[in-house]
């Protein structure tokens, strides 16, 4: 039981490249989440999915997609990559919310530095 | 809108030393509210969700509490291993998707 992974840890772009980052989960979790962490500001919700074939944008979705096609993958992509996406991006997964407790943690993946230049 | 601040943004202790982390938060409608730990390099790793205010969790040195207003992480003797990024995180009632809401963080440092 893996839990989260995500590929690759690291990569440098060049300004106007484009990359997908994938995210695997295998604890059968509905909700996914990509985010971005960066210095004094935080986790920040990108776009996040709450089921095959869903996705929904987040709190700073510009410059980003994402796609959904099976329960355990959720991919983050870089059409035209800028140095403000220069970050640490992590994924997460979750249970569906359902009432129970217990089920709402998001469990994280080990993260992708990203750098952009 | 929902936030979330956390203080102080670093803490150095040293080894036996006992101190609270602070997570004050404003959201329409408390789900949860969570806790996490970051090592450096690493993703978050969930440590509790509290509920409802007076809720209570414990787990080795950390003890979680939860008001109307607030969270406390309170770290009794602490160890360096538990030196790391502590995060906290709200969840509204009424959020699609689950989402999290996310503090910025506090470094703790505990040396030995």
């Amino acid at each position: 039981n893996a839990g989260v992974t995500q590929t690759p840890k690291f990569r440098v772009l060049k300004t106007g490249q484009s990359m997908t980052l994938l995210c695997a989960q295998d604890m059968n979790h509905e909700y996914m989440y990509w985010y971005r962490q960066d210095p004094g500001m935080g986790l920040r919700l990108i776009h996040y999915s709450v089921g095959e074939g869903t996705t929904a944008k987040g709190e700073v979705p510009d410059g980003y997609n994402v796609s959904r096609l099976k329960k355990q993958n959720f991919l983050l992509g870089l059409e035209s990559a800028a140095p403000s996406q220069t970050s640490v991006y992590f994924c997460a997964s979750s249970w569906e919310a359902s009432g129970r407790a217990g089920w709402y943690e998001q469990y994280f993946g080990p993260g992708t530095r990203l750098t952009v230049t | 809108e929902d936030q979330v601040t956390q203080s102080p943004e670093a803490l150095r202790l040293q080894e036996g030393e006992s101190s609270s982390l602070n997570c004050s938060y404003t959201v329409s409608g408390l789900r949860g509210l969570f806790w996490y730990r970051q090592d450096p390099g690493k993703g978050p790793e969930f440590l509790f969700t509290l509920y409802s205010a007076g809720e209570e969790k414990e787990k080795e040195r950390l003890k979680a509490t939860l008001t109307k207003k607030e969270s406390f992480l309170h770290i009794t003797a602490p160890k360096p291993e538990d030196s790391a990024t502590y995060l906290c995180a709200v969840q509204a009632r009424e959020t699609s998707g689950s989402r999290l809401t996310f503090g910025e963080g506090t470094q703790l440092t505990v040396n030995p």
